[in-house]
């Protein structure tokens, strides 16, 4: 595609549900990156992918978070039993390679616990 | 703990003039620096960036200058253009395997005609 791809644009789900974010990186692009915002802060690092392996994780907040990206292009966030300290923009990007390399943003997801 | 700190939350600027926007950091294994953009409700989208052996780069009307030693970067737009009103994002890349980037918190910026 042209750009990043993120889906749901905007997501409302009730305490204690799961949900998954879906990211569609521009194609041919090997590394994928995920990063959470709060309001007025800057994206916090989550995880990153190089192809389909998860290269660094370090940033989910706890185990309620995983990421895959099974066969190296989509990639899914998937939070379980959601909190409301979950509530923040979800956004994800990519880039031809890694290491401090242009990364392209998506759009993001609103993500909204209630 | 920021590693990587704007200090400046917001700055008002005339067309026409100089914008410097300001970003220090505190990783001296920082190895690459990058400046993203981000209008409301769009994602961030890359800018300009500088490796930590340059001192400065420059790409039309935008420079950004790094001070190693005073673990300091800047970002200067002339002229500034009511267009550049915009929400600036400082961000650092650990040397080594880590594929992430540390941003700041952001300057947002207003251009005024």
């Amino acid at each position: 595609g042209a750009g990043v791809s993120q889906s749901p644009r905007y997501k409302v789900t009730k305490r204690g549900q799961d949900v998954a974010l879906r990211c569609d990186p521009i194609s041919g692009h090997v590394s994928l990156y995920w990063y959470r915002q709060a309001l007025g802060q800057g994206p916090e690092f989550l995880t990153y992918f190089n192809y389909e392996a998860q290269q660094d994780k370090s940033g989910l907040p706890n185990d309620r978070f995983s990421a895959e990206r099974p066969e190296g292009s989509i990639s899914t966030l998937t939070i379980q039993r959601t909190e409301q300290r979950d509530s923040a923009m979800y956004r994800c990007a990519s880039s031809l390679a890694g290491v401090g390399t242009e990364a392209f943003f998506g759009q993001g997801t609103r993500l909204t616990v209630v | 703990d920021q590693q990587v700190k704007q200090n400046s939350p917001s700055l008002s600027v005339q067309e026409g003039r100089i914008s410097i926007l300001n970003c220090d950091y505190t990783n001296s294994m920082f190895d690459y620096f990058l400046w993203y953009k981000k209008y409301p409700a769009e994602g961030p989208t890359f800018l300009i960036s500088i490796s930590s052996i340059k001192d400065k780069n420059e790409d039309g009307r935008f420079t950004v200058f790094l001070n190693k030693s005073a673990k300091h970067l800047s970002l200067h737009i002339v002229p500034s253009q009511p267009g550049d009103s915009a929400v600036y994002f400082c961000a650092a890349h650990r040397g080594g395997s880590q594929g992430n980037l540390i941003f700041g918190k952001g300057t947002k910026l207003s251009v005024k005609p």
